[in-house]
């Protein structure tokens, strides 16, 4: 019974590059979350997201970030020209419905741009 | 905007020493506070949902109470396995736009010594 998968664990790139993180959703679920996790501080969320639609991305920062959940594969948030301060970690979590809860979260893609 | 203060920050305690951690918050149309253990390196693990004033969820040391303002996590005779990060989190009404994701607090972070 496998849980939310993401990867890569640990995501090491430049200034300026492209990172992509990957989550699959536990089997059955069928809305992803994105939060993220700066050093020291609490998880933010990030976006929202069902199959091929986005819910909610009042917390994506509105340049660089974008995020999607195609129909088939998993849900992948992209940062273009990464700068030191996307140095974090991320977590997706997923859930079955909108209405219901716990999320459950995966074990994050640590980011670190160097 | 919804917010989630948790205290304090840090918390020593000596193996068998119960004490309480807090959670106090502030939501436009509670539906949901939630309580999740966080170990290093990993994703946060859910414990526990609370939805109305008044109610009380147990698991093995750790029990959650949640008043209108307010929600405590009482440790009672913990362990070092014990020891971890926890945090509280708040979900809005479903009607609100936005609701879905949970705002999250600081955390706690609890340290057991044996």
């Amino acid at each position: 019974n496998a849980g939310v998968m993401q990867n890569p664990r640990h995501l090491v790139r430049r200034r300026g590059q492209e990172a992509r993180l990957r989550c699959s959703p536990m089997k059955g679920h069928s809305h992803v979350y994105w939060y993220r996790q700066l050093p020291e501080e609490g998880l933010k969320f990030m976006v929202y997201l069902q199959k091929e639609n986005i819910i909610d991305e009042s917390g994506m920062p509105k340049e660089r970030f974008s995020a999607e959940f195609p129909k088939e594969g998993p849900s992948i948030l992209r940062i273009q020209q990464v700068v030191r301060g996307d140095s974090a970690a991320y977590f997706c979590a997923s859930s079955p419905t909108d209405r219901e809860s716990p999320l459950h979260f995966g074990n994050g893609t640590r980011l670190t741009v160097t | 905007e919804d917010q989630v203060t948790q205290s304090p920050e840090a918390l020593r305690l000596q193996e068998g020493e119960s004490s309480s951690l807090n959670c106090s918050y502030t939501v436009s149309g509670l539906r949901g506070l939630f309580w999740y253990r966080q170990d290093p390196g990993k994703g946060p693990e859910f414990l526990f949902t609370l939805y109305s004033a008044g109610e009380e969820k147990e698991k093995e040391r750790l029990k959650a109470t949640l008043t209108k303002k307010e929600s405590f996590l009482h440790i009672t005779a913990p362990k070092p396995e014990d020891s971890a990060t926890y945090l509280c989190a708040v979900q809005g009404a479903p009607e609100i736009q936005g609701a879905q994701k949970l705002v999250f607090g600081q955390g706690t972070r609890l340290t057991i010594n044996p």
